[in-house]
Parts: structure tokens; sequence; C-alpha cells
């Protein structure tokens, strides 16, 4: 267990539908990363907030936002979901705002998104 | 999206031999993170990087930081079936926010 929670664990939905991925991240870890990993491929960076602040954005579409909440969990909110929406989502956390030295990122097992 | 670039993109090997894997960026980084991935996991991480020439091993892997900052190397010695899965290298660049990650590349053991 990496201390990084993400909920559910599997989703199926349809396209056009809203859904919301939850990450609470390990304790004391300020910053908040979401990625994208469709079948196959690597890791994209969409998101990452730092005690409540954006602080950088990745190709993160205009359907897709997300936020940090004053107890420091995050949420991602995918709308009008279309097929290619399809993919595992992770977040990870780190304790530092992530431009300084020393900052590594810790996973959580994901969120997969299937849209039909 | 952005992303670096790995080799080899996947690998069979027979147990017991090494491998060689690694990652190179068009930017200059100032920390190179390596990861594993299994099958319906989260990466996990291998080894960090902080240094240009720095060598850091852990256990049988061993990575390196590029002199010219714009590769990272990851050696696995003797390999076992349990080495199988995707491994991911990570790069950030000075007074960015935001990891990179690599194409990854799939290792799958022979016994």
């Amino acid at each position: 267990d990496s201390g990084v929670t993400q909920t559910p664990k599997h989703l199926i939905t349809a396209t056009g539908q809203r859904v919301t991925l939850r990450c609470s991240p390990r304790s004391g870890d300020l910053s908040v990363y979401w990625y994208q990993q469709s079948l196959d491929q690597g890791l994209q960076f969409l998101i990452q907030y730092y005690n409540g602040e954006e602080r950088a954005k990745g190709n993160i579409l205009e359907r897709f936002s997300a936020q940090q909440f004053p107890d420091l969990h995050s949420e991602l909110n995918l709308s009008s979901l279309e097929l290619g929406d399809s993919a595992l989502y992770f977040c990870a956390s780190s304790d530092r705002d992530g431009r300084g030295g020393a900052n590594v990122l810790t996973f959580g097992a994901g969120s997969r998104l299937t849209v039909l | 999206g952005q992303q670096l670039n790995q080799s080899p993109q996947s690998m069979f090997i027979q147990e017991g031999e090494d491998v060689s894997m690694n990652c190179t960026s068009s930017s200059i980084f100032n920390t190179w993170l390596w990861y594993k991935q299994d099958p319906g996991e989260g990466p996990v991480l291998l080894i960090a990087l902080y240094k240009a020439g720095e060598l850091t091993s852990n256990g049988r892997l061993t990575a390196q930081f590029g002199i010219t900052r714009k590769d990272s190397f990851l050696n696995i010695s003797a390999s076992i079936p349990s080495d199988v899965g995707i491994y991911f290298c990570a790069g950030r660049s000075s007074g960015t926010y935001k990891y990179i990650f690599g194409t990854g590349t799939r290792l799958k053991v022979l016994a």
C-alpha cells in the first residue's frame, strides 16, 4: 500500500456522462498530481496542485477539471465523456511543491475508466 | 503530449541475464526517476537521481544520471521472473513542477 488512495478502482459509464475520480494523498504530502494512461501508453501529465493551488497544467482537456480541497484530497472531474477517455487515471502525491529537488512522486493504484 | 523516448520498447530475456535500458530527452533535466509498473497497478519508485553523473543502486538495479543531463540509464543484473513489468523513466527540468514520463520499456523474463 503506497498510502495514496484512489476511488473508485473501476468505473464503467456511457458517452456523454460525467464522472468524478477521487484521490487522498499520503499523510503529510501537500502536492497532488493527476496522470492519464491510455492502453499500452505512457503516463500523460494532466494537472498538479500544491496545498490547494494549481501549480502546473499539462494537456488537460477543457472537458476535464480538478481541484484540491482544504483537507488536501483532490478530485478529477471528467465531463461529456467520449470513448477515447477510457484509460487508467493515476493520482500521485509528493511532500513538496514540485519545483525543488529531492521531490519524488508516490502513485496510487489508479482508477480504471471505461466509456461505452 | 510531451514524452521522453525510452529504448528498447520491449525485450524478452532469459532469467539470469543482465538488462539495460535508457531514456533520452531533448531537454536538460535536473531530476530523473525510474519506476516499475505491474499490470493493473500504479508505478512504484525504484531509483531517484538528482545530479549529473550520479550512479545509484537499489539491490540488483543500478541507474545513472547522464553527463549531458539529457539521458538516464537503468541496468538490472541477474534478472528474475518477478522483474517482469513496464519500466518508466521520468524527468523534470529545473524550475518546473511537472514530471514528464517516458514511453516505457516492457520487460519479459523467460524462466
